[in-house]
């Protein structure tokens, strides 16, 4: 069975400076991992993805993410957050052996200090 | 190109009424895919639709229901609704094709409180 582990619930960061998500996941076949992002009472916005290929991903708003295989790892990371980036932040798996199924970790939320 | 449209964005419900919520993907994506979000629960999978028919379908009781129509256009439909079927429900369009996913577009999610 696939599942993903975010193991912050909650991340406090001083605006400007660098910011990592953690993500480990469990998914029996070639995966395809995925960062969400969610502002309060809002859906679901895609940061980046990865399917295959070179493992370091490059995503909107200035993220980016590392998919190391021997680690079931998919961190994300940000050089320098601004106060926007304050949400919580979902890692997924799927893949078509899931039949399109994301499995969604327990999330993060971000507070950024001015 | 417009996005992926959920309607209506809030609904309240009195507990046994039933309810059916809308999703409009993204034009040209066939496979729509239904999410339960609660604070306790996290994000949770209910089913999948492609090309009118359910392919995938998660841990929920069968009083949750969907369905595909010919447009790509989807319905879930929960009926002798319970407190706890209070949560944020999200649609989820991709475009797959080739036995390829492409990825999944989510909608702003429609706000369901039973009362």
């Amino acid at each position: 069975a696939q599942s993903v582990t975010q193991p912050d619930i909650h991340i406090t960061v001083s605006e400007g400076a660098s910011l990592e998500l953690r993500c480990n996941y469990s998914y029996g076949a070639t995966p395809y991992l995925f960062w969400y992002v969610q502002s309060p009472g809002q859906g679901l916005q895609l940061l980046l993805k990865y399917f295959s290929g070179d493992t370091l991903v490059q995503g909107i708003k200035g993220f980016e993410a590392e998919f190391k295989r021997s680690q079931s790892s998919f961190n994300l990371r940000k050089p320098s957050v601004h106060w926007s980036d304050a949400a919580e932040y979902f890692c997924a798996v799927g893949g078509m052996a899931a039949g399109n199924k994301l499995t969604f970790g327990g999330g993060t939320r971000v507070l950024v200090k001015p | 190109k417009a996005g992926v449209t959920q309607t209506p964005r809030y609904l309240i419900k009195t507990r046994g009424q039933q309810v059916t919520l809308s999703c409009s993907p993204i034009s040209g994506h066939r496979s729509v895919s239904w999410y339960q979000q609660t604070p306790g629960q996290g994000l949770q999978f209910l089913f999948e639709y492609f090309s009118e028919t359910q392919r995938n379908k998660g841990n929920f009781p069968g009083r949750f229901s969907g369905r595909q129509f010919s447009n790509s256009r989807s319905e879930m439909n929960v009926s002798t609704l319970e407190l706890g079927d209070s949560a944020l429900y999200l649609c989820a369009s991709s475009l797959t094709t080739g036995g390829r996913n492409y990825g999944y577009t989510f909608g702003s999610g429609t706000r369901l409180t039973v009362v």
